[in-house]
């Protein structure tokens, strides 16, 4: 398994503002992806976060509006930028092991904007 | 891209009662991933299964992976009431997409 910390756990932000969420992982995995999940929803594919290149993103994100780094294989940021209300939502880290074949998330970042 | 369909969308139960959800694709997944997700909580893995046509238990919770690499099922015996929570199956090559979710209430 995989021991995923994602922070903030939470955050209340102003519209117009970003807002940088971080993920790391104890160990090096291949796979780093990110979600959306508004309440009650599934999970939406943001975007998969490649190490050493830019992140493939999912139709309907886009770079500027999401911008991903990954530096290395224990590490991703997801910035979320120029918030509005319709971006409150949760963001969750997730990481694929063993050669994809188990996946495991991180607490979720709950994003508020106001 | 891919769609996974899963359901019941939600399941009222009384305790100690079997529970039995599903999911299907249109396309083939190499891995089918089952997770549970209580308020507040990133989900957390139950099941993954790797071979078409296996079968794999883990304590009360039960999961197949469908001969033809579209589908799966989880199957939870003997509920009790911390089995409620979101139930979702997931299927993952090189990403991972997720089933609407099955919502789970037990009643004691």
């Amino acid at each position: 398994s995989a021991v995923i910390s994602q922070k903030p756990s939470r955050d209340i932000c102003q519209r117009g503002t970003s807002l940088t969420i971080q993920c790391q992982v104890d160990s090096q995995v291949t796979m780093m992806f990110w979600y959306r999940q508004q309440p009650g929803q599934s999970l939406t594919l943001i975007a998969t976060a490649n190490q050493g290149s830019e992140a493939t993103y999912e139709s309907g994100f886009v770079i500027d509006k999401f911008p991903i780094s990954r530096p290395n294989l224990t590490f991703s940021t997801l910035t979320v930028s120029n918030m509005s209300p319709e971006d409150s939502s949760i963001y969750l880290c997730s990481v694929a092991v063993t050669g994809n074949t188990e996946a495991f998330f991180g607490q979720g970042t709950r994003l508020t904007v106001v | 891209g891919q769609q996974l369909n899963q359901s019941p969308q939600s399941m009222f139960i009384q305790e100690g009662e079997d529970v039995s959800m599903n999911c299907t694709s249109s396309s083939i997944f190499n891995t089918w991933l089952w997770y549970k997700q209580d308020p507040g909580e990133g989900p957390v893995l139950l099941i993954a299964l790797y071979k078409a046509g296996e079968l794999t238990s883990n304590g009360r919770l039960t999961a197949q992976f469908g001969i033809t690499r579209k589908d799966s099922f989880l199957n939870i015996s003997a509920s009790i009431p911390s089995d409620v929570g979101i139930y979702f199956c997931a299927g993952l090559n090189n990403d991972m997409r997720f089933g609407a979710g099955t919502r789970l209430t037990v009643k004691p």
